[in-house]
């Protein structure tokens, strides 16, 4: 069974430094994978897809990669602004069996960065 | 404009009662899922959909029930089986693509 994993479960920098969050799962047999962020009390914004042929994709200030044979995927946010602050969630879509496209996710990293 | 709506956006339900969640898109979307978000966990599927008139369950779909009549919309009701129906549910679809588009959530409470 697919299971996700994101390393930190929180996260606090002070604002202006670079940063890394962690995602790994457990199959590789992964048909895409969605970086997501959540703001408190509410739904989920998407911020990058990576799919599987892919090893990275970008978007402004945050670029997320994708190694496929290792499990892992990062996200890179440059100059970390306290408006960055929320939840960044991590999922995995799945495309075997009766579960085509379903999402299987992470439990989060709260991030927080200090003005 | 386009995307995924979510109302109530708090509801309170009584023991004993049962209760509906609506989520509706106009993104012209094939596939709808419902998703239960509880505090430091992940999203946990619920139910999800895959064209009209067809859906399937998610991995916690006990005490939960779904109809999808129309392309658009994917209600989701919480009947009085469901013994902890305290959380926060989200609905999100995707078309034949890879993205998945996420609404505003409904804060379900027991009182």
């Amino acid at each position: 069974k697919q299971e996700v994993t994101q390393i930190p479960a929180a996260l606090s920098v002070p604002e202006g430094e670079n940063l890394v969050l962690n995602c790994s799962f457990t199959d590789s047999a992964i048909y895409n994978l969605q970086w997501f962020r959540q703001d408190p009390g509410k739904g989920l914004t998407s911020l990058l897809l990576i799919q599987s042929s892919q090893r990275e994709q970008t978007s402004g200030r945050l670029n997320a990669s994708l190694d496929k044979s290792s499990g892992r995927s990062t996200l890179y946010i440059a100059a970390s602004q306290p408006g960055d602050s929320a939840t960044y969630l991590c999922a995995v879509i799945v495309n075997y069996g009766g579960s085509q496209g379903n999402l299987i996710f992470g439990k989060g990293t709260k991030l927080s960065v200090k003005p | 404009d386009g995307g995924i709506t979510q109302s109530p956006k708090y509801l309170f339900r009584k023991e004993g009662q049962n209760v509906t969640l609506s989520c509706e898109q106009n993104l012209n979307h094939d596939a709808m899922y419902w998703y239960r978000q509880d505090p430091g966990q992940g999203l946990r599927l619920i139910y999800y959909s895959q064209i009209v008139n067809d859906f399937q369950k998610g991995d916690i779909a006990e005490g939960y029930s779904v109809s999808r009549e129309k392309k658009e919309s994917f209600p989701l009701t919480v009947t009085s089986a469901q013994k902890n129906p305290t959380a926060f549910y989200l609905c999100a679809s995707r078309s034949g693509g890879p993205e998945a588009f996420f609404g505003q959530g409904t804060r379900l409470t027991v009182v």
